[in-house]
């Protein structure tokens, strides 16, 4: 069974500043795509980043990016020039096909001003 | 708008007392699943429907039950409450059951359960 960890239960960053939140995975599968969700407050569930096994490239969306170690099994997400608003739990996830999400346990990112 | 809708958003029940969380989506998706979120495990699968009349248990199916009559609509049944069910359910739709499409989810179902 597939199974996602996250190893940082809570992190904390300054306005503005980088962080990183670490993701490892386990599969056997060779072709799959990887997740990172944001759930602010309010308990929505925002996909913030994709990332797709085959694609060696590594997935960016503005301020967000991903560093993809397939061989290792490693899915980072970086948060540059982090933003009050960016203080949410963010889950790693992933699926192989059919859709199920396997998600980690998330972890709550503070955001100092 | 395109959106899943999930009610209520907040539930307070007792052990035993029968209950329905629906959920609805407007984008034609076959494909619909509930979750549920608990500190430090993250979500989890609890069952999923490929289509009308097709449904499947997740990892964590007991004390749940569901139902798929039309696309648009899959309700989550607990026939008998229990306090270890008192957790954070959400409803996610997406396109296609055989390829990656994007999922949505719903705005999440506190539910407590003393």
């Amino acid at each position: 069974a597939q199974t996602v960890t996250q190893s940082q239960p809570e992190m904390s960053v300054q306005e503005a500043e980088t962080v990183t939140l670490s993701c490892t995975y386990d599969t056997s599968e060779s072709d799959y795509y990887l997740f990172w969700y944001k759930q602010p407050p309010s308990r929505q569930m925002i996909l913030v980043i994709r990332q797709e096994a085959y694609k060696q490239q590594n997935a960016t969306e503005n301020r967000f990016s991903v560093n993809f170690q397939k061989a290792a099994k490693s899915f980072s997400l970086k948060i540059s020039d982090s933003q009050l608003g960016d203080a949410a739990m963010y889950f790693c996830a992933y699926t192989h096909a059919g859709n199920m999400l396997t998600f980690g346990g998330g972890t709550r990112l503070m955001v100092k001003p | 708008e395109a959106q899943v809708t999930q009610n209520p958003r907040y539930l307070i029940t007792v052990t035993g007392k029968k209950l329905t969380v629906t959920c609805s989506q407007n984008m034609n998706h076959e494909y619909m699943s509930w979750y549920r979120q608990d500190p430090g495990l993250g979500l989890r699968q609890i069952y999923y429907s490929m289509n009308v009349e097709v449904t499947d248990k997740g990892d964590v199916p007991e004390g749940y039950k569901v139902s798929r009559k039309e696309k648009r609509n899959f309700p989550l049944i607990l026939e008998s409450p229990s306090p270890n069910q008192t957790s954070l359910y959400f409803c996610a739709s997406s396109f296609s059951p055989d390829l990656y499409t994007e999922a949505f989810f719903g705005q999440g179902t506190r539910l407590t359960v003393v």
